[in-house]
């Protein structure tokens, strides 16, 4: 499977402990991007980045949520000192960026389903 | 106010109707807009795209942008039971990417 990959499926916390996310995208993406999504709701967009720059986290809801792609090729969704308002659905996708284009075809993973208690 | 307004719904139609989903922005900036259709538990799947007003059309698909009125729509000609799921409109501008709550459809065979 080449579509985009998102590690774990599903994820059950006590509230007050760090929770990481790991996603993989489509091997010759370079942009990737974190969004979360609440029942009832569409996505909310957190962040993306281009290659290893984080190009916009104006909209990391928090302090407490902080994403990285060191290598840039994975990306890891950090939030720590988890709340119960973090349950959520966290949608990872990526694209091709192609000249100077703002928006390129986004492709979504299955999520990771985030339950705190 | 929001970004983006999308009636939640839910639709129900019979198979073969015509449908019609619709969305309302207010921010002037937007310059792509898009149309994802998610299945339970599944993350969102492109199905159009669009830049600036205009129509585009793809298979049994069109997707319309009225920037003057700042509305889109999605028209599904032909409804099949498989449509059934949930439509959620997206707008970007530079860096900013923002989604509509999603319209659930039910197509009754």
């Amino acid at each position: 499977d080449t579509g985009v990959s998102q590690d774990p499926r599903h994820k059950i916390t006590k509230r007050g402990q760090n929770v990481t996310f790991r996603c993989d995208p489509i091997s010759e993406h370079n942009r990737l991007y974190w969004y979360r999504q609440t029942l009832g709701q569409g996505p909310e967009f957190l962040t993306y980045f281009q290659n290893e720059a984080q190009l916009e986290k104006s909209r990391l809801l928090s302090d407490r949520f902080s994403a990285e792609r060191p290598k840039g090729s994975f990306s890891t969704l950090e939030i720590q000192r988890t709340e119960q308002g973090d349950s959520a659905m966290y949608l990872c996708a990526s694209s091709l960026a192609r000249g100077g284009r703002t928006y390129n075809e986004q492709f979504f993973g299955p999520g990771t389903r985030l339950t705190v208690l | 106010q929001k970004e983006v307004e999308q009636d939640p719904g839910p639709l129900s139609v019979p198979e073969g109707a015509i449908v019609s989903l619709n969305c309302t922005y207010s921010n002037s900036a937007f310059q792509y807009f898009m149309w994802y259709r998610q299945y339970s538990r599944k993350g969102p799947e492109l199905l159009m795209y669009t830049y600036s007003s205009g129509n585009k059309e793809d298979g049994r698909f069109t997707a319309q942008v009225d920037k003057s009125s700042k509305y889109i729509s999605l028209f599904i000609r032909d409804s099949q039971p498989s449509d059934s799921a949930t439509y959620l409109c997206a707008m970007s501008a530079g860096n900013q990417f923002y989604f509509g709550t999603g319209t659930s459809l039910t197509v009754i065979p």
